[in-house]
Parts: C-alpha cells; structure tokens; sequence
C-alpha cells in the first residue's frame, strides 16, 4: 500500500526567506507525486505534480519540488517564502498502474509566516 | 484547469437529521468522483469512491449506510449523511479526476455541524 509522510507538522519561517517542506513516500514503483496547498476552510489548490522525465518540477506561486528515487522524497521548495505563503500543505501519492486512482495524502505541514 | 463546485459549503444541522451535499464537476464530466473528509489538524481521509451508474465503493470503517452516496449524472454527486451526529462534524471535500485519470481536481470543500 502506498503511503506519505511529512515529519515537519508546523513550520515557521520569515517573510523572504527560503522555504523547503519535507515528503516522504512509500510505494512499490515510481508514483505519481503532488503537493497541495489549503487555506483555512478552503479546499484543495494543486502546486506542482509529477509523473515522469524531469524530476525539478516547477508549479505555481514560486514553487517547485524535486523527485528523488534513491531518497523516496519529493520535498517541496520556494527561494522566497511571501506571507501569502502561510497555509497548510499536503503531499500525496498517486498510483500509475491504470485508472481512476485514489490520492493519498500525508498529515500536511502547517506553515506560518513571521514578519 | 477543470472546476470542481460543492453546495452548500457550511451547513448547520441538529442531531438526527439528514443533509445532502453535493458536488459538482461544471466543465468536463466525471464518471468517478471521491468523496473526502477532514477532521481538525489532520489529513484528508478516503471515504468513498462514487461511479457513476453503479453502487459506490466504501473504504474499510465507513458505514454505507450512514453515507449514502448517489451519482445522479456525469457531472454530479451527491453524499448524504443520515442521521447525522456531532462526531459526524467535519469537513467534506469532494474530488473528480479528468478524463486522463492522472489528476484530480478538488471541490472548495463543505464544513458540516452538527449540533
């Protein structure tokens, strides 16, 4: 069964400075890999995804994610965090085999922006 | 990029009613939809996988029952909770995937509580 994990609950940087959010994965073969961005009572917003070939995706509002196979991470990065960054953020797993396939997510990363 | 709408998205109900929620894909259409919910601090938790034209499939620990799941169209699902307690609060976020099924597009998410 395929599984994330992010070890970083919370998270607090300053405005402007660089940003990295860790994700771990657990799965058979190479998954399909996402990074989610939710603001409180919102749903979800799709940053970045990878599926195959270059393993630095870039996404938007600045971000981008590299996906490491020797290290099962897929850690998601920004060289400038803004305080509009200030969200919670998922990582999830997908399965290529075929199909409709069911996404999921890790207990997410609470980010908070400091002045 | 696809759009993916729920209503209502905050509803209030006493203990021992029924609500009805429903999500809607508004410009492609979704024969599998899936329904999440997420309580405080935590993750997003699979509860159903909704087809269309056929039963939906429930994850392990969730009650068919309680969570009637109706996939009316190719662009709607609707999830009711029957009667509904207070541990029943939490909020219910509903995705559809595009036609490629390589990723999903999540609705903004509906806060139930239940009083």
């Amino acid at each position: 069964a395929q599984s994330v994990t992010q070890p970083d609950i919370h998270i607090t940087v300053s405005e402007g400075a660089s940003l990295e959010l860790r994700c771990n994965y657990s799965y058979g073969a190479t998954p399909y890999l996402f990074w989610y961005v939710q603001s409180p009572g919102q749903g979800l917003q799709l940053l970045l995804k990878y599926f195959s070939g270059d393993t630095l995706v870039q996404g938007i509002k600045g971000f981008e994610a590299e996906f490491k196979r020797s290290q099962s991470s897929f850690n998601l990065r920004k060289p400038s965090v803004h305080w509009s960054d200030a969200a919670e953020y998922f990582c999830a797993v997908g399965n290529p085999s075929g199909g409709y396939q069911k996404v999921t997510f890790g207990i997410g990363t609470k980010l908070q922006v400091i002045p | 990029g696809a759009v993916v709408s729920q209503h209502p998205s905050r509803v209030i109900c006493k203990s021992g009613t029924s609500v009805k929620i429903e999500c809607r894909s508004l410009d492609f259409q979704a024969t599998t939809m899936f329904w999440y919910r997420q309580f405080p601090k935590q993750s997003l938790m699979l509860m159903a996988t909704s087809n269309e034209g056929s039963k939906a499939t429930y994850e392990q620990g969730v009650e068919k029952d309680k969570f009637l799941i109706n996939h009316a169209s190719l662009t709607l699902s609707t999830l009711t909770v029957t009667s509904a307690h207070p541990e029943d609060s939490s909020f219910y976020i509903c995705s559809a995937p595009t036609g490629g099924g390589n990723e999903q597009f999540f609705g903004p998410g509906t806060r139930l509580t239940v009083l």
